[in-house]
């Protein structure tokens, strides 16, 4: 397996843009979990699905935030309008559940200007 | 609300030498799980860690659970420049699909 793969690695964008990050978890896994890493904050859960259903979205920092999961592959995280502090790079993460770890994708770099 | 800290932050140390990192953890748990993330890569999971008392070792990292006290060590034996990452603890409060709690990461730098 290729592991989580997201998409694009790297995203320069201008503050109001919309921005789509994207994730394809590992085949067979039933969690998927959407990650910020900052320095000043660390890893974040922003959030988290199981079996494609969002468990719990508590984490995301705002409305303009939004993330869906049409189908076991496949899952998009959105941010409209983007802005500064947003900059961070976000991680996708998918787990078999029970006892496993979760599996982290390469990340996404976002930087909005 | 489940809290991991770690400690230290940051730590210089000199090759050969040895070393403890520490993880404690807020509520009952008895899965945990170390990563290694090098400077602009992915977290890569290093052990895992699923009943009080476990032990893992992989080369010159072993890490362990006691889930009592509700803390885990990483300890480094005879340290290498390779070894030089960050280290994460995290937690799974819950069990099943639920997700990890991370500590705020070890910095690790080995010197020569």
């Amino acid at each position: 397996d290729a592991g989580v793969i997201q998409s694009p690695r790297h995203e320069v964008t201008e503050m109001g843009q919309e921005v789509t990050l994207r994730c394809k978890p590992i085949s067979g896994h039933n969690s998927l979990f959407w990650y910020r890493q900052t320095m000043m904050r660390g890893l974040e859960l922003l959030i988290y699905f199981n079996n494609n259903v969002p468990i719990d979205d508590s984490g995301m920092p705002e409305d303009r935030f939004s993330a869906k999961m049409p189908n076991a592959s496949f899952s998009t995280l959105k941010i409209q309008p983007s802005e500064p502090r947003d900059s961070a790079v976000y991680f996708c993460a998918s787990s078999l559940g029970g006892t496993t770890e979760a599996f982290f994708g390469q990340g996404t770099r976002l930087t909005v200007v | 609300e489940l809290k991991v800290e770690q400690n230290p932050l940051f730590l210089s140390m000199q090759e050969g030498k040895n070393y403890t990192i520490y993880c404690n953890y807020s509520t009952t748990s008895d899965r945990l799980y170390w990563y290694r993330q090098d400077p602009g890569k992915s977290l890569e999971s290093l052990f895992v860690l699923l009943s009080n008392g476990a032990v893992k070792q992989e080369g010159r990292l072993m890490a362990s659970l006691d889930t009592k006290a509700r803390l885990s060590t990483l300890h480094i034996t005879a340290a290498v420049h390779d070894l030089s990452a960050t280290y994460f603890c995290a937690v799974d409060s819950l069990g099943g699909n639920t997700p990890l709690v991370f500590g705020k990461g070890t910095r690790l730098s080995v010197i020569a």
